[in-house]
């Protein structure tokens, strides 16, 4: 069975201090992972996809990264503006299409 | 606009009424997928349908839902005689993918609170 787990739960920050996210994944065969961006009483709002270890992927503040086993997303000089919650997501490869999330990491930054 | 549309955005049931709620894909999306998140927990996949056809409902309960994806119209999330433990976020994406990893697109959400 597929699992994904971020951490840390919650994350607090001031603007301008630099972090990263942690998604740890075990899966029968990576088919492709994903990180999302969620505000409160808003649906999941794509950011990468990542398909091999190694990748790196970038977008403004944010850049994703992939190892075999996990994945980071490191925010660089964040702002107030990127206060979410920040989703991991897998899909394995035998051509199952369901996404196996994690539980999330709650992030605030502070001006 | 292209997103993927979903209605009712909040929606209010007693106990034992029916849920229907509704999703509309991305414009040229052909794959649908329903998501639902209790409050506290993560997206939980329930099932993933193309036009007329479910694909994989492996994440549905066994009673009271059921999903549809007709040649025309929105997709259809079902829940029949809901329970308390019912009240979550239901949420819909789409993907327009056949093969290889595929972006899901999600929508803003249906809450539904059971009373």
């Amino acid at each position: 069975e597929d699992q994904v787990t971020q951490s840390p739960e919650a994350l607090r920050l001031q603007e301008g201090e630099s972090s990263s996210l942690n998604c740890s994944y075990t899966v029968s065969g990576l088919r492709g992972l994903f990180w999302y961006r969620q505000d409160p009483g808003k649906g999941p709002e794509f950011l990468f996809t990542l398909y091999s270890a190694g990748e790196e992927k970038e977008k403004e503040r944010l850049k994703a990264t992939l190892t075999k086993k996990e994945s980071f997303l490191h925010i660089t000089a964040p702002k107030p503006e990127d206060s979410a919650t920040y989703l991991c997501a897998v899909q394995e490869r035998t051509g199952r299409r369901a996404l196996t999330f994690g539980s999330g990491t709650r992030l605030q930054v502070q001006p | 606009n292209a997103g993927v549309m979903q209605n009712p955005r909040h929606l209010v049931r007693r106990r034992g009424q029916e849920a229907r709620l509704r999703c509309s894909p991305m414009k040229g999306h052909s794959h649908v997928y329903w998501y639902r998140q209790l409050p506290e927990e993560g997206l939980k996949f329930m099932v993933y349908l193309q036009k007329e056809n479910i694909i994989d409902e492996s994440g549905m309960p066994k009673e009271r839902f059921s999903a549809e994806f007709p040649k025309e119209g929105p997709s259809i999330l079902r829940i029949q005689q809901v329970v308390r433990g019912d009240s979550a976020a239901y949420f819909c994406a789409s993907s327009s993918k056949a093969g290889g990893p595929d972006e899901q697109y999600f929508g803003p959400g249906t809450r539904l609170t059971v009373t």
